[in-house]
């Protein structure tokens, strides 16, 4: 079974502080995203990467930076975190073959901005 | 962009019925995952079925791409079937996938 890892599981914020959640998958899959989820939405893509050191911006990506150093790693950076950034955040990875692209997510992580 | 609608909102059942759950979206270019949460949040791949018919245990996916629709058949339900189930698609120009809002089930014993 693909194995995704997010790191921490739930962390509490402060308005205006710094916080980096970090990603890491064994899959050796190129695909690397970041979603979050908001009770009474779906999820959302804010980044995503298709190759180490370099990312693109999804669909909400503003208020957040991404960092893909290595294609195992991705990283999800809110430089000036702010009380609607209070979400469940889900990394994922995936392949993308001809008839397969499945997506791969980890547990989750719960950012309580105060 | 992309659009993705699941109906029903909500489902409860009885252990032992079969439910269908219902997506439809926008594009007729679709690569339809279906995904499971449970009720800890955790989120499971169930399927990757951009067109046709698949099984896995008592779950069944169709897909029609022409009819820009797709369902997941439970069949005889289990309490451990309880949770939120999502669709998702990305048509060729769309790196990620958008998701529906999800079906939320509830089976009771």
């Amino acid at each position: 079974e693909a194995a995704v890892t997010q790191s921490p599981r739930s962390k509490v914020a402060v308005t205006g502080g710094k916080v980096t959640l970090s990603c890491h998958q064994t899959n050796n899959h190129d695909y690397m995203y970041w979603y979050r989820q908001d009770t009474g939405h779906g999820l959302r893509l804010i980044h995503y990467s298709y190759v180490a050191d370099s990312t693109e911006k999804g669909d909400i990506p503003d208020g957040y930076k991404a960092s893909r150093p290595s294609q195992e790693n991705f990283s999800l950076i809110l430089e000036l975190a702010s009380l609607s950034q209070t979400a469940v955040y889900f990394c994922a990875s995936s392949d993308r073959g001809i008839s397969n692209e499945r997506l791969f997510f980890g547990h989750g992580t719960k950012l309580s901005v105060l | 962009g992309q659009q993705v609608q699941q109906s029903p909102a909500s489902l409860v059942l009885q252990e032992g019925e079969n439910a269908e759950l219902q997506c439809n979206f926008s594009s007729t270019a679709t690569r339809l995952q279906w995904f499971y949460q449970h009720p800890g949040g955790r989120l499971v791949s169930l399927f990757y079925n951009p067109s046709g018919t698949k099984h896995t245990g008592r779950l069944t996916s169709t897909t029609v791409t022409n009819e820009r629709r797709g369902s997941l058949h439970i069949s005889s339900s289990q309490t451990t079937d309880s949770g939120t189930y999502f669709c998702a698609t990305r048509n060729n120009y769309a790196q990620g996938l958008t998701f529906g809002l999800g079906t939320r089930v509830s089976v009771f014993p």
